[in-house]
């Protein structure tokens, strides 16, 4: 497994600011995923972050509004940008391992007011 | 088309009683892994166990079992006498098709616990 390190644990913030969050891991992994949890819903995949390369974003999620950079192999950071109330969520952030298995950060509680 | 269902909104149980955690799953791929996942209060999701298509035992860990059968496409988890600190979300996860590193998640399942 992997130890996964996420800051900040929780934020509120004010309308049309920015936030970033890290994710940092003990061991180099190649993969690294963003997902957003909002309230008492599931996880939704937000992008795949490569290391070397542009992040790869699902459908419904922009680079302009999410960020992401990836400058080594134990490092990442997604910032939600021009933030409303609507990105109030959980953002997690995982790594992915042999076989498919995920294992993910405590996670950023972020409010939007 | 790939989906994860897991029909149980929340479940209710009181300490000791055993419990049994609907996952339910469509997919056209005939390898594929599946997964459950435990989220506690406290937000990080916690990896319980990953299944492949083609081991359909079923697995004892402790208190928790799971059953695996591709004939009804489901795989459903158990937890035995359950205990106050099992209280969480459980999330049942299956791989998406031709990328085993991406998961699609359930709805969740939100089991109490009460002492």
């Amino acid at each position: 497994s992997a130890v996964i390190s996420q800051k900040p644990s929780r934020d509120i913030c004010q309308r049309g600011t920015s936030l970033t969050i890290q994710c940092q891991v003990d061991s180099q992994v190649t993969m690294m995923f963003w997902y957003r949890q909002q309230p008492g819903q599931s996880l939704t995949l937000i992008a795949t972050a490569n290391q070397g390369s542009e992040a790869t974003y699902e459908s419904g999620f922009v680079i302009d509004k999410f960020p992401i950079s990836r400058p080594n192999l134990t490092f990442s950071t997604l910032t939600v940008s021009n933030m409303s109330p609507e990105d109030s969520s959980i953002y997690l952030c995982s790594v992915g391992t042999f076989g498919g298995i995920q294992y993910f950060g405590a996670g950023t509680r972020l409010s939007v007011l | 088309a790939q989906k994860v269902t897991q029909a149980q909104t929340e479940i209710s149980v009181v300490e000791k009683e055993d419990v049994t955690l609907d996952c339910v799953y469509e997919t056209r791929d005939t390898t594929y892994y599946l997964f459950w996942y435990k989220q506690p209060p406290s937000g990080e999701l916690v990896f319980l166990i990953r299944r492949n298509s083609f081991d359909e035992q079923n697995e004892i860990s402790g208190r928790y079992s799971w059953n695996f059968q591709k004939s009804t496409s489901s795989f459903n988890f158990t937890i035995t006498a359950s205990q106050v600190v099992d209280s969480a979300v459980y999330f049942c996860a299956l791989s998406e098709p031709y990328n085993t590193d991406k998961l699609i998640f359930g709805t969740g399942t939100r089991l109490q616990v009460f002492p």
